[in-house]
């Protein structure tokens, strides 16, 4: 199985703030890529598919980027609603494997 | 509006059997693709089935031989039989649909999920 690896595990950062998350693919997995929000208590929430397309309706400070094995989740400007776990999740091939998750905290 | 809602959630003892319900509403699973994922406490995510909209499957290798994905488009509802279940099962378990556009299924574009069902494997 493809093993993604994600960082930092967590991270501190204050409203307004540029954040920036990783995700390495244990080989190539060309952009079959999604990157996820998830709050507690609730479902996951697609963000980004097909490694930079913006899901309809997810607020443009969220951008993808990547191809291959490193890919990138940058939040342009942190805003109190945007704390939270993010997770990627390749579909290259079966299983569909997600990252460990980076906790986005306020500083 | 598109909606999926789980249900069959519960206590059972290690090596029994549950089936969960995923029920759709404002589209049909007959069309779509469905997978199932789950989340133990305080973990990551974990994909664990899908079925495609010409019945295909596919499965994790953590589930497969007991795990079973169908479908029952009648009752638009698709459905994950679970036997021999292992403590290491105990998961909340959603289901949710995969993200269509332009003649392209985005198999890891998850867009729509259900609240999500809770099951505990124990003794």
């Amino acid at each position: 199985a493809i093993q993604m690896t994600q960082s930092p595990s967590s991270l501190s950062a204050s409203v307004g703030d540029r954040v920036t998350i990783t995700c390495r693919a244990s080989q190539g997995i060309r952009n079959n890529l999604g990157w996820y929000q998830q709050k507690p208590g609730k479902a996951p929430k697609l963000l980004i598919y097909a490694a930079s397309n913006l899901q309809s309706g997810v607020p443009s400070r969220f951008s993808g980027s990547g191809s291959g094995t490193d890919f990138t989740l940058t939040i342009s400007s942190l805003q109190p609603e945007d704390f939270a776990t993010y997770y990627c999740l390749q579909d290259y091939n079966y299983p569909l494997t997600f990252g460990g998750g980076t906790k986005v905290e306020i500083k | 509006e598109v909606q999926l809602k789980e249900s069959g959630g519960g206590l059972v003892q290690p090596g029994g059997s549950l089936r969960l319900s995923c029920a759709a509403s404002g589209f049909t699973v007959s069309g779509n693709y469905i997978t199932w994922v789950r989340q133990a406490p305080d973990k990551g995510p974990e994909w664990v089935s899908i079925i495609y909209s010409d019945d295909s499957t596919y499965y994790a290798d953590s589930v497969k031989g007991r795990f079973t994905i169908s479908r029952d488009k009648a009752k638009n509802t698709v459905y994950l039989q679970m036997d021999s279940l292992r403590a290491e099962d105990t998961a909340v378990y959603y289901c949710a649909s995969v993200y269509w556009t332009n003649g392209i299924w985005y198999i890891g574009a998850l867009d729509v999920w259900g609240q999500g069902a809770m099951v505990t494997v124990s003794s």
